[in-house]
Formats: C-alpha cells, sequence, structure tokens
C-alpha cells in the first residue's frame, strides 16, 4: 500500500463547476500538506500550503486538512479551461522529502 | 527572478549509455532535492543536498544512480550503465532553507533509454 493515495481520474468538469481532488494517507508523521499544478512537460507549481487541521482558502481555491482522518482536499471554484492540468497532493513528515500522490488529470471544458 | 533551470530538457540514450543531467537552483537556495517522474505517476524522492553535503540518498533506486553538488549549487545527477526502466522524467527542485520550506521545482530532464 502507498503512503499516499490520490484517484488518478480523468475528471472532466463543464467550465464553472466546482472540483474536488482528494488524497488520503497512512503515515501520521507527515505534518505539512501541499497540492501541486503540473501542466504537460512542465515542472510541479505550488498551489497550496497547509500544515495544520481546517481550511485555507487562496482566491478560488480552497485547501482542507482533516489530520484525524488523513485526508486532505482541494476544492476549486468557478473552475476555467486554464485551470486544466495534472494535480498533486504532496505531504512532508520529519525528512526533508515530499512524498507525492499518483496525480489527478483534470480537464475543465469550456 | 529566474527559477530553477535544468539541462538537457531531453536525453535520448542507448541502453548501457552513462548520462548526466544538471540542475541549476535558485540562487542562494540551500537545499535540493531529485525526484524521478514515471509516466502518469507521481514524483518519487531520490536525494537530497543542504549545500554540498548529501544528506539523504535513499531514493537512489540503485548503485547506478550518483549524485553531487559540490559547490554547493550546481547539481549533477549521473546514471551509468542506462536500463530501459530509468525512462522517466528527472525534476529538480530547490528550497532557501530545507525543512517545511516550499520546494520550487525546474522543468524536468526527459529520459528515454532505448
Amino acid at each position: 500500500q502507498k503512503e499516499v493515495e490520490q484517484d488518478p481520474g480523468p475528471l472532466s468538469v463543464p467550465e464553472g463547476a466546482i472540483v474536488s481532488l482528494n488524497c488520503t494517507y497512512s503515515n501520521s508523521a507527515f505534518q505539512y500538506f501541499m497540492w501541486y499544478r503540473q501542466y504537460s512537460r512542465k515542472g510541479p507549481e505550488l498551489l497550496m500550503y497547509t500544515y495544520s487541521s481546517g481550511n485555507k482558502e487562496d482566491g478560488r481555491f480552497t485547501a482542507q486538512v482533516d489530520k484525524s482522518s488523513k485526508y486532505i482536499s482541494l476544492f476549486i471554484r468557478d473552475s476555467q479551461p486554464s485551470d486544466s492540468a495534472t494535480y498533486l497532493c504532496a505531504m512532508e513528515g520529519s525528512a526533508r522529502q515530499l512524498t507525492f500522490g499518483s496525480g489527478t488529470q483534470l480537464t475543465v471544458l469550456p | 527572478g529566474a527559477g530553477v533551470s535544468q539541462s538537457p530538457r531531453y536525453k535520448v540514450a542507448k541502453r548501457g549509455q552513462d548520462v548526466a543531467l544538471r540542475c541549476d537552483p535558485i540562487s542562494g537556495h540551500v537545499s535540493l532535492f531529485w525526484y524521478q517522474q514515471a509516466l502518469g505517476q507521481g514524483p518519487e524522492f531520490l536525494t537530497y543536498f543542504q549545500n554540498e553535503a548529501q544528506l539523504d540518498k535513499s531514493g537512489l533506486p540503485s548503485d547506478r544512480f550518483f549524485a553531487e553538488r559540490p559547490e554547493g549549487s550546481v547539481s549533477t545527477l549521473k546514471i551509468q550503465r542506462t536500463q530501459q526502466e530509468d525512462s522517466a522524467v528527472y525534476l529538480c527542485a530547490s528550497s532557501l532553507r530545507g525543512f517545511a520550506d516550499t520546494q520550487y521545482f525546474g522543468p524536468g530532464t526527459r529520459l528515454t533509454v532505448l
């Protein structure tokens, strides 16, 4: 079993929809939780960075962490075609390395 | 300012050849990371440097993989006697400090071993 599980999709939604992306994890040592966006043939770029359980909002993006359930989510409101990409959850524990999910491929249809 | 750069962007190697992949981190960033991303998968950690010291190489898949950062800036990932299973995108990331600090990724080097 992988330490971080993420539904690979693909996920296809109409423009303007609310998108929900999720990851579960098994390692209780993970303390920091991130969402990266990766466009085709590009490196991952950081979208959201959270530490504590609860919600963090940044524009159209909301990251949610539930440490008791070992579950994190990313919500995208008013989705746009430019949001079409692969979304990767990532986690960091006592080691400096990031542990990534497998990524969810999202397509927002105009 | 300039981000993380990697070269070459694409590399094709015949099985058994040695390859060297270069990473130029963001200027002043202390920490540097290498990740391997297979097709359709998330990046997987290979190794980590703090300045010139390689503090963690637990993710290197075999002794054919070697990384260095001799002056604490540019880093090179070397793969000896490449195998088909080495085909992947190799990503480099840097961060200002280290623990719990944002990692900024380069565009990656896509390695194809024939």
